[in-house]
């Protein structure tokens, strides 16, 4: 079967990094998202990664490891409206998204 | 603004009764997508459109019904509705398949007594 873990929540201090953690397993493989979901609001887009590697967008990265099945969302410099549940998605053969149940992260003073 | 419009937001409904969910797009993307989701299961795919026309049944499609008459509109129906379909239901779009970022709504919340 298909199936995506990720852990259900983590705590990090205001302005540390946090790594959240991902791994996937489906038929066949077209890339990974991760999306950025506030209490209450739709999901918004963060990065996409189909190859091997590290990719920055400002605060926030994401790598992908294809042969581990493993991804992870790199946040420095936590601020509080980091605070969000994290949702990590696969792209199976069929180019359906196969969606976690996201990671919710709570960030402290 | 260019975006998704889902509504309604918000509806109590009786259990049987029949509701359709609406959702617009105005971005003229290709493919729409309706979600739920539910605390602790994540979303889950009902329908999808990957064109005008054309629609396909997703994870959990039984009970829900969905049309694509034009590019721009995606509505949900739900026929008899039950307790078990209370939910938020997410709609998004996406320019094309499966590769694409998808971009959401901002959600219906549904409850069925």
């Amino acid at each position: 079967g298909q199936n995506i873990d990720q852990p259900t929540e983590m705590t990090a201090t205001e302005g540390a990094i946090v790594q959240i953690n991902c791994t996937y397993q489906t038929s066949g493989f077209n890339g990974l998202f991760w999306y950025q979901q506030h209490a209450g609001e739709a999901p918004t887009f963060l990065s996409y990664n189909v190859l091997d590697g590290l990719e920055e967008k400002g605060r926030f990265s994401s790598f992908l490891s294809r042969s581990k099945g493993y991804s992870y969302l790199l946040l420095k410099e936590l601020q509080m409206k980091d605070s969000a549940s994290y949702l990590c998605a696969a792209v199976d053969s069929n180019y359906q998204l196969i969606w976690g149940a996201g990671t919710k992260l709570i960030i402290k003073p | 603004i260019a975006g998704i419009t889902q509504a309604p937001t918000s509806q109590i409904l009786a259990a049987g009764r029949r509701m359709t969910l609406r959702c617009t797009q105005d971005m003229r993307h290709n493919a729409m997508y309706w979600y739920r989701q539910d605390l602790g299961l994540g979303l889950r795919l009902i329908h999808y459109s990957n064109t005008a026309g054309t629609t396909g049944k997703g994870e959990v499609p039984d009970g829900y019904s969905v049309s694509r008459a034009n590019t721009d509109d995606f509505p949900l129906t739900l026929a008899s509705a039950v307790p078990s379909q209370t939910s938020v239901y997410f709609c998004a779009s996406s320019e094309g398949e499966g590769n694409q970022p998808q971009h959401f709504g901002d959600g219906t919340r549904l409850s069925i007594l």
